[in-house]
């Protein structure tokens, strides 16, 4: 099983900052690495699928970026609405699965 | 639109089944997948396994393998979710999710399952 780990496990930004956020996973996972956001009592939402490419709706200041097996979410400007519990997920084989997340909190 | 809507919260004894149901509003259903995902309170995303809605062809998590069963009735576009033995750590909310061959584009509201002894 592919185990792929988040950093930081919190992250602490003011609105208008730049954030960067990390996914590393054990082995290579091709193009196969996804990124969901999740707000406190809904479903993770899908913001990035295939290491770049936003989901439908996205804003254009979230973007992806990274390869075999070590990948970026980065928010370029935070706007209040984006401080949420960011998911990476993988897929390799018939198997899934997902980072512990990344808090991203207001500073 | 594009929708999943998911069967209501459900209390269970510890060592007993329960099943979770999920709808496709879309007339697509047969063309996808479907996963099943959990979230244990305070917790991360857990993945169970996933569904072809047409054959009916599964994939379990190694974690699930023997314990869980998913199901699907292309008649009524619905996907169903059957965890067997449940146990105390089993109590999360679980949420279904279509399934794009390697991401999850779309997800249920969640189905909040709690077991007690």
């Amino acid at each position: 099983e592919i185990v792929l780990t988040q950093s930081p496990p919190t992250l602490s930004l003011s609105p208008g900052e730049r954030a960067t956020l990390s996914c590393r996973a054990s082995q290579s996972v091709s193009t196969y690495l996804a990124w969901y956001q999740q707000k406190p009592g809904q479903a993770p939402r899908l913001l990035i699928y295939d290491v770049s490419n936003r989901a439908t709706s996205i804003p254009a200041r979230f973007s992806g970026s990274g390869s075999g097996t070590d990948f970026t979410l980065t928010i370029s400007s935070l706007e209040p609405e984006d401080f949420a519990i960011y998911y990476c997920q993988q897929r390799s084989g018939w198997l899934y699965s997902f980072g512990r997340g990344t808090r991203l909190e207001i500073k | 639109q594009n929708q999943l809507v998911q069967s209501g919260a459900e209390v269970k004894q510890t060592g007993a089944s329960v099943k979770v149901s999920c709808r496709a509003s879309n007339n697509s259903f047969r063309s996808f997948g479907f996963s099943w995902v959990r979230q244990a309170p305070g917790q991360g995303l857990e993945w169970l396994g996933w569904i072809t809605a047409f054959s009916g062809d599964t994939t379990y998590s190694p974690k699930f393998q023997g314990r869980v069963t998913m199901t699907t009735e292309t008649s009524t576009s619905t996907v169903y979710m059957d965890l067997r033995n449940l146990r105390s750590d089993d109590t999360a909310v679980y949420f279904c999710a279509r399934d794009r061959g390697h991401y999850f584009d779309i997800w249920g509201q969640g189905t909040l399952v709690t077991v007690s002894s």
